[in-house]
Parts: C-alpha cells; structure tokens; sequence
C-alpha cells in the first residue's frame, strides 16, 4: 500500500513549456485534490475531484488544468507555464474527514 | 469564504519548554478540524477533532476544540529539537468536496 504518490518530484520548466503532474493513489478514495503552497501563504486548493470522470476547481484555478480518466489517477497539467507558478504542489486523497498527502512536487518556473 | 487564522506565526522556544499553538475559523457548515504537522516534507496528521470529539492527546501533543469560540489550541509539552516544524491548522467545511481551509501555519523552532 503505497498511499499517495506523485511524479515527478522536482521539475524545473522554462516560462511557456507545458507539463503534467501525476497523482496516484491505491486507497480507493473518491476525493483527491491538488494544492500548491507558497513560503507564507499556506496550502491553497487548485482544483479537485469527487469521483472519476470529475473535476471542480478551486481556490486558485487559473492556469491549471486537471483530469480524473482513472479514480486512482488524479492529473495536474500546466498548458503554459509562469514564474508565478513556481511552488511546491501537493496532491491529497481523502475519506471523510482526513486527508493523505503526496511527498509533494517542486517545480520552478524560470 | 471560509477562513482560518493560526498565531503566532513563528515562535522560537528552548528544549523542555511547553508551548500552546492558536487557530481560529469562520466557517459555513463545519465538519472537523485537523492539526499537521509539516516538516521538509508533506503534512503529516496528528489529530482530527469534531463536534463529538472535542479534545484529543498524544504523548506530548494534545489538542482542544473550543466549538462556541470557534477556536482550537495544539499544546506540546516538554518539546524537543525533533518538534521544530511548521504546525498547520485546517478546517472541512460543507460536504467534504471542497477540500481543507488551511490556515499559514505556525512555524515552531525549538533550540537546544
């Protein structure tokens, strides 16, 4: 039981490149999430799934795209990268009250 | 919009001390309330408290929800170098879809 995984884990994108973010999780949850966090501004949600085939967005949706083809598959795509986007990006499952975090991506937009 | 507010923000303490971490919501429809702690890495659960649970403890760690002030407290006692992290507070609200209101943390450090 791997809990929750994410690819890659470091990632450096020049501003314009695209790149897609894979969540994984073998727990069978319904809910997943994607957040980023920023030094000082804590964790913000992107967007996030109830089920597959779902999508909603977040707290700060803008420039992000996502997709759940596969329940334990949630993905993070960036269509074209900007600084403003560099952060560490965190994917999370959850059950009904408690979430499981990804070990986290940090991608740097220069 | 939902809101949760942690203080102080940072807080430098000596080993042994007892120290009591602060978070504050607004929230519509609350469900429970999670403490993490995060240290180089993903956020790591220490405790869920609920309407129907309002005080949880750990060894050294304990947590009380005050559900009429809207306000839970993180004590940890006797502290040590390894408790240095940032302690992050976060709400579910609503069905659950909406994920966790987090607030910015605090960001403990403990010396030696």
């Amino acid at each position: 039981n791997a809990g929750v995984t994410q690819t890659p884990k470091f990632r450096v994108l020049k501003t314009g490149q695209s790149m897609t973010l894979l969540c994984a999780q073998d727990m069978n949850h319904e809910y997943m999430y994607w957040y980023r966090q920023d030094p000082g501004m804590g964790l913000r949600l992107i967007h996030y799934s109830v089920g597959e085939g779902t999508t909603a967005k977040g707290e700060v949706p803008d420039g992000y795209n996502v997709s759940r083809l596969k329940k334990q598959n949630f993905l993070l795509g960036l269509e074209s990268a900007a600084p403003s986007q560099t952060s560490v990006y965190f994917c999370a499952s959850t059950t009904a009250y408690e979430q499981y975090f990804g070990p986290g991506t940090r991608l740097t937009v220069t | 919009e939902d809101k949760v507010v942690q203080s102080p923000l940072s807080l430098v303490v000596h080993e042994g001390d007892t120290v009591t971490l602060n978070c504050s919501y607004e929230v519509t429809n609350f469900r429970s309330l999670l403490w993490y702690k995060q240290e180089k890495k993903a956020p790591t659960f220490l405790f869920m408290l609920t309407s129907s649970g309002i005080e949880k403890k750990s060894g050294r760690l304990s947590s009380i929800l005050d559900k009429k002030e809207l306000s839970s407290i993180l004590n940890i006692t006797a502290t040590q170098t390894g408790d240095s992290a940032i302690y992050l507070c976060a709400v579910f609200s609503g069905g659950g879809a909406d994920g966790l209101t987090f607030g910015k943390g605090t960001h403990l450090i403990i010396q030696p």
